[in-house]
């Protein structure tokens, strides 16, 4: 079974700085998708940012980036430019393209943003 | 706005109760699932329906049943559940393909006395 491990339970950073959330993943396949999730208070998670593995190129969504490391199975997220409203639990997932439906997610870690 | 909507937010039930979680997506998707999130533990999905079809079933306990009339509505039925059972139950939907990209409600907090 694939796991996926998120080492930092709790993170903090200032607002306008920037943080990186890790995320690393055990799988002996070679084609699956991973995606960074957000888990505000209101509970409802939000998906942030996905990467096909098939892509060396690491995926952006504004001020939300990955760095996927394939062959060292990592896949950290980035925020620049942190706001007040980037405070949530942030979620790993990863999905086997042949699976079926499976999401893997890791335990979460808690972001905290301070003015 | 969201286009999963889950019912009731909040729910607190006896252990002899019989309640049901409603959920309901206007994405269109065809597939939808039931993730059970209790703390310090990952995600953990339930069931999935595809088509209004199950087509996984992570070894739930008999206590929870799911139900899927149609494409755009899952149930799930609760009866003589034990405290550890409290959690925050969410639902997802999505469209299936390669990418099949899950979009979540805002869940439903489960206390059991």
């Amino acid at each position: 079974a694939q796991t996926v491990t998120q080492s930092q339970p709790e993170m903090s950073v200032q607002e306008a700085e920037t943080v990186t959330l890790s995320c690393t993943y055990d799988t002996s396949e070679s084609d699956y998708y991973l995606f960074w999730y957000k888990q505000p208070p209101s509970r409802q998670m939000i998906l942030v940012i996905r990467q096909e593995a098939y892509k060396q190129q690491n995926a952006t969504e504004n001020r939300f980036s990955v760095n996927f490391q394939k062959a060292a199975k990592s896949f950290s997220l980035k925020i620049s430019d942190s706001q007040l409203g980037d405070a949530a639990m942030y979620f790993c997932a990863y999905r086997r393209v042949d699976s079926g439906y499976a999401l893997n997610f890791g335990k979460g870690t808690s972001l905290l943003v301070t003015p | 706005e969201t286009g999963v909507t889950q019912t009731p937010r909040h729910l607190v039930m006896g252990m002899t109760n019989k309640k049901s979680l409603k959920c309901e997506q206007h994405l269109g998707h065809n597939a939808m699932y039931w993730y059970k999130q209790s703390a310090k533990k990952p995600l953990e999905l339930m069931f999935v329906y595809s088509l209004e079809e199950r087509v996984e079933n992570n070894s739930v306990p008999s206590r929870f049943s799911p139900e899927c009339p149609n494409s755009s509505h899952l149930f799930l039925h609760l009866h003589t559940l034990q405290p550890e059972d409290s959690a925050l139950y969410l639902c997802a939907s999505s469209q299936g393909g390669r990418s099949n990209i899950q979009y979540f409600g805002a869940g439903t907090r489960l206390s059991v006395l």
